[in-house]
């Protein structure tokens, strides 16, 4: 079955830190797209990727990294510059690159990672 | 004004009720909508496309209104499995044309 994998499930990170969460797709999607959502709050947009080897800053982008060498994969890097990284971290994917209105398709989601600091 | 905004609830119903959510959107130039569901600790799942005219999922009809920049919806018949919170989400036209989220409605459904 098609779908978009997240892991690990849990994450523990210590201050000072770097992690990476790795999200995997095998819908063969175009475009993908990393989310955090706190306690309580809505998905804010930290990365996107239209294309290969191509990604753009979403609204939170500070303290985070992303690449996109392959169109399966688009893994997200938690850098220690992020002061506050403890939080749901959502990967997800679309078949649309988003120059045109997305075909009433919406977005599917992986499961999602719980990065705690320790 | 934030680009889409819910009404967080919570909604407290009693099984079997009726219960509508609206939510507003700033960008009159949008033109996808979606309901997602979202449970406790997991990821938004597509609940359903919100079409111009309207559009029914057996219990759960989805309306959009333009002109006042809202969509809606509705849950006939409510379930215990229906509690969960709901996101309303939105195309941001533009070069990269994103989708955004609200901060979604909680609904309880009670015995």
């Amino acid at each position: 079955d098609g779908g978009i994998t997240q892991s690990p499930k849990y994450l523990f990170r210590k201050e000072g830190q770097n992690v990476t969460l790795s999200c995997e797709q095998n819908l063969n999607h175009d475009a993908m797209y990393w989310y955090r959502q706190d306690p309580g709050q809505g998905l804010r947009l930290i990365y996107y990727s239209q294309i290969v080897n191509d990604f753009q800053k979403g609204d939170i982008a500070e303290g985070y990294s992303v690449s996109r060498e392959k169109k399966e994969s688009f893994p997200l890097t938690v850098t220690s510059a992020q002061k506050n990284p403890t939080a749901f971290y959502l990967c997800a994917s679309s078949p649309q690159p988003h120059r045109i209105v997305i075909s009433n398709y919406g977005y599917t989601f992986g499961s999602g990672t719980r990065l705690t600091v320790v | 004004r934030k680009e889409v905004e819910q009404d967080p609830g919570p909604f407290n119903v009693p099984e079997g009720a009726t219960v509508a959510f609206n939510c507003t959107y700033s960008n009159s130039a949008s033109q996808s909508f979606f309901w997602y569901r979202q449970d406790c600790r997991k990821e938004p799942k597509l609940l359903m496309s919100v079409y111009s005219s309207g559009n029914e999922d057996g219990r759960f009809t989805a309306q959009l209104n333009r002109a006042s920049q809202y969509i809606s919806l509705l849950i006939r018949d409510s379930k215990l499995s229906d509690s969960a919170t709901y996101l309303c989400v939105v195309n941001i036209p533009g070069t990269a044309s994103k989708l955004t989220f609200g901060t979604g409605t909680r609904l309880q459904v009670t015995l």
